[in-house]
């Protein structure tokens, strides 16, 4: 069972577009991470929300940590085709233990 | 420092066959963790080991077995492969109550 779910689950856009990657729960999560993966490596941790409502800003990306810390969302700005790759978003259960959701994959086209 | 280092990087086994993936961090992490990662599955957590000395199953279990082998290594066995276990296998490190998670580069395994 796959206590997170990620929408879409393909994004194909041009260079210079916005766009927003959705991921939703049932459960409360303590903290939400989101990672970036690219082919033939392993996930990097881009971002860590802990507080419900928080929003984090890494140059064109913003992360926000919905209000009862059950969903999450990233935006791009003005998308760029080094931002191509696997986003993968992760809460911490009460056992401090690590869910990931069935990520994002993301194409950017120059 | 190389961080988390996984090997081999590709496999192929034919079903029944057995192999151990291997794990290494010089990071001085105390938890270490299995994932598997298939196509719109994301990745699931497969066994971890929350300190030497110490496993634990995870998520998806089943044919698989682990062993940490001191502070650094942290290995994964496939007794008798299947083709429900091709795959691409992560192992990763945790820092401070689990802040953050590395991983290493992964492991594509076939079983053909």
């Amino acid at each position: 069972t796959q206590l997170l779910e990620q929408s879409p689950q393909f994004l194909s856009i041009q260079e210079g577009e916005n766009l927003t990657v959705y991921c939703n729960s049932s459960s409360v999560f303590s903290s939400l991470q989101w990672y970036r993966q690219e082919p033939g490596e392993g996930p990097v941790l881009l971002v860590t929300v802990v507080t419900g409502g928080e929003v984090k800003k890494l140059k064109r990306l913003t992360f926000q940590f919905g209000d009862a810390r059950k969903d999450s969302s990233l935006h791009i700005t003005a998308a760029q085709p080094g931002d191509t790759g696997l986003y993968l978003c992760a809460g911490h259960n009460a056992g401090n233990m690590l869910t990931f959701g069935g990520g994002t994959r993301l194409m950017v086209k120059p | 420092n190389a961080g988390v280092t996984q090997t081999p990087k590709f496999q192929v086994l034919k079903t029944g066959q057995s192999m151990t993936l291997q794990c290494a961090q010089d990071m001085n992490h105390n938890s270490m963790y299995w994932y598997r990662q298939d196509p719109g599955m994301g990745l699931r957590l497969i066994y971890y080991s929350a300190s030497e000395g110490t496993t634990d199953k995870g998520e998806v279990p089943n044919g698989y077995n682990v062993s940490r082998l001191n502070k650094r290594e942290f290995s994964l066995r496939l007794e008798s492969a299947a083709p429900s276990q091709t795959s691409v296998y992560f192992c990763a490190t945790g820092g401070v109550h689990n802040e953050k998670l590395f991983f290493g580069s992964g492991t594509q395994l076939s079983v053909l």
